[in-house]
């Protein structure tokens, strides 16, 4: 049974960048390249912020990428801002199954 | 642009059948380009994927539900709905319904989320 495996927690200061992973516990993921990122409020529903790997939906700012490399996906944020603290998700679609990541917290400084 | 909202009891109780209905505006359930899925998330837990049906009827479910869910789509009403059968404490969830177009492999727009307790 996969799984896929990220940080509790991360922070970062105003300005600085910090990125978030993502691994899966398959050893097969690597030719797999439908991860999406999503970004949770408290009390608000997810929002989608990557698909397919590295893809922006209209409207998230350009500060957020995503990018994977082997069995580990990552999602970057530049730039960081007071706003971007929220909980992150990142999600595979592999098999015609849906994993979900089990969140990251993300804390401005 | 397509907007959802879920619709159902706040309360069930243990054993019974959870049933939740998402109502979609901005699209339609008939479209062959969207998939309708559902998801939930235990207080304070992460998200779990339930399962997603296709405008043709065909449906996927998660494996780990254990066979307990129904979701269907009513053309009519331009709704989709869950089911989900014989219910515990552990099915104590915010639920969302959310939709994904050409594959199921990301979910935009999502709904607002509904909070279901399973409770006597």
């Amino acid at each position: 049974q996969s799984a896929l495996t990220q940080p509790a927690s991360v922070s970062g200061s105003p300005g600085q960048s910090i990125t978030i992973s993502c691994t899966e516990t398959r050893s097969d993921v690597g030719g797999y390249n439908f991860v999406s990122w999503y970004q949770q409020y408290p009390g608000k529903a997810p929002k989608l912020m990557i698909y397919d790997v590295s893809n922006r939906p209209a409207g998230v700012s350009n500060r957020f990428s995503g990018s994977k490399s082997g069995n580990t996906a990552s999602l970057t944020i530049s730039g960081l801002q007071a706003e971007d603290e929220a909980d992150y998700y990142c999600s595979s679609y592999t098999s015609s199954k849906i994993l979900f990541g089990g969140g990251t917290k993300l804390t401005v400084l | 642009q397509v907007q959802l909202q879920e619709s159902g009891p706040g309360l069930v109780k243990p054993s019974q059948t959870l049933s939740l209905i998402c109502t979609v505006s901005g699209g339609s359930v008939s479209s062959g380009t969207y998939y309708w899925s559902w998801n939930r998330q235990r207080p304070g837990k992460g998200l779990e994927w339930i399962g997603y049906i296709f405008y043709s009827g065909s449906t996927n479910y998660n494996p780990s539900l254990n066979g307990r869910v129904t979701i269907s789509v009513d053309k009519s009403k331009n709704q989709f709905s869950l089911k989900l059968s014989s219910v515990t404490a552990a099915d104590t969830a915010v639920y969302y319904c959310a939709t994904s177009t050409s594959a199921p492999n990301w979910f935009d727009p999502w709904g607002q989320g509904t909070l279901v307790t399973v409770s006597s």
